[in-house]
């Protein structure tokens, strides 16, 4: 059974400050490992697929890196608007469908 | 480009009834996805449609049964509605390209049952 853990439950940055969310998988047959944004009251919106160890993707501030059995997405001087839910899922080969993690809701403070 | 809609935005409805959430796919999108999400936690698969046959299910019961029609739009539906069966209701379009570009999502359909 494809199982994701996302670390931190929560996370409160200052406005500029870096950091870091965790996306621990497993799966049988890695497909795709993709990154979803979700504000409140809204479902969530595609960020990134990753399909193999060492990829890495940006987009604004925001940068995501895979390994085996992690991938993490880098927020770098982080902006009010960054505030929301990330979720991270996987998707195993030949299964449609994609396993999520709880996510990690962060808030930035300006 | 009108995204994926999703009617009704909310819903109230008592235990043991039925319950009928519909769902638009994104314009040049041929596959539907349901996802149920709790309070606090990330989308669960519920199951998915193409070519007007369910193509996958998740580990729900048959209670929830859907459609497609030949439009590609799709409906959800819950018989013998259970207090647990409060969630947010997320309808997810996609080609078939979606690992690439990802699945498009609506905003979902906020269901409580009393």
């Amino acid at each position: 059974e494809d199982q994701v853990t996302q670390s931190p439950e929560a996370l409160r940055l200052q406005e500029g400050e870096s950091s870091s969310l965790n996306c621990s998988y497993t799966v049988s047959g890695l497909r795709g490992l993709f990154w979803y944004r979700q504000d409140p009251g809204k479902g969530p919106e595609f960020l990134f697929t990753l399909y193999s160890a060492g990829e890495e993707k940006e987009k604004e501030r925001l940068k995501a890196t895979l390994t085996k059995k992690e991938s993490f997405l880098h927020i770098t001087a982080p902006k009010p608007e960054d505030s929301a839910t990330y979720l991270c899922a996987v998707g195993g080969t030949g299964r449609r469908a994609l396993t999520f993690g709880s996510g990690t809701r962060l808030q930035v403070q300006p | 480009d009108a995204g994926v809609t999703q009617s009704p935005t909310h819903l109230i409805k008592t235990r043991g009834q039925q319950v009928t959430l519909r769902c638009s796919p994104k314009s040049g999108h041929d596959t539907v996805s349901w996802y149920q999400q709790a309070l606090g936690q990330g989308p669960q698969f519920i199951f998915q449609y193409y070519e007007e046959e369910e193509r996958q299910r998740g580990n729900f019961p048959d209670r929830f049964s859907g459609h497609q029609f030949p439009n590609y739009s799709s409906e959800l539906n819950v018989n013998a509605l259970l207090l647990g069966d409060s969630a947010l209701y997320l309808c997810a379009s996609s080609s078939n390209l979606a690992d690439r570009y990802g699945y498009t999502f609506g905003s979902g359909t906020r269901l409580t049952v009393v």
